[in-house]
């Protein structure tokens, strides 16, 4: 029934490890988000797909690469992890009427 | 650079009492927008005003929207503790679904 989902919930990892977040919408909806929330709580849209097609990149290591395997999914996958990267990754999707619907947060610890 | 801040920073009041808080912006938006985030979890919208409204309403909820002055406010009335959350005020601008958050306002409600 979840409208946005993500996975994995928490992710604890070392430095200069690669990881992968996971997102999926079951809301039909043709535009995704990933967002990164800083630990004071400050949301910041990172990429945003269209059906299977980037639409905004803002600035953001090229460490970062979403991808989006059909129109219901977009996964973030992260090389080379920093400390810097430690924060909540939210999943959201829109079906073009401007409300976002936002997944559960994925928190990401780089020790 | 940001395009909201909301104000107070972090507000608590009694339940029963009705909290007040603010969005300033500093460009021309199309839509401005009021989300929840409880904590641990991702947000929650709660209604929408567009440029041309001035008032809205939605239950214990009322937007108000100054674009002479670019600000907002959200008025929850009669607040319960599960009120208690954090609030956002988002805004995009004319042809782009790209939504850019404030900084939130913690709110706490005490029983």
């Amino acid at each position: 029934d979840t409208a946005v989902s993500q996975t994995p919930k928490y992710l604890v990892t070392q430095m200069g490890n690669d990881k992968s977040i996971k997102c999926e919408q079951n809301l039909g909806h043709d535009t995704m988000y990933w967002y990164k929330q800083d630990s004071k709580k400050f949301l910041k849209i990172m990429f945003s797909y269209n059906n299977k097609e980037l639409i905004i990149n803002e600035t953001v290591p090229n460490r970062f690469s979403p991808k989006s395997p059909d129109k219901a999914h977009l996964n973030l996958h992260i090389n080379s992890l920093e400390l810097g990267d430690s924060a909540v990754y939210f999943c959201a999707s829109s079906g073009g009427r401007y409300t976002q619907y936002f997944g559960p947060g994925t928190r990401l610890t780089v020790l | 650079s940001q395009q909201g801040e909301e104000d107070p920073q972090a507000l608590s009041i009694q339940e029963g009492e009705n909290a007040t808080m603010n969005c300033s912006y500093k460009t021309s938006i199309n839509n401005l927008q009021w989300y929840r985030q409880n904590s641990g979890r991702g947000l929650v919208h709660l209604i929408l005003i567009r440029s041309n409204e001035r008032e809205k309403h939605s239950g214990r909820l009322r937007v108000t929207l100054d674009t002479s002055k670019k600000s907002s406010s959200l008025l929850i009335t009669a607040s319960r503790a599960a009120d208690t959350a954090s609030y956002f005020c988002a805004t995009d601008t004319f042809g782009n679904e790209k939504l850019t958050f404030g900084t939130g306002t913690r709110l706490t409600i005490i029983p």
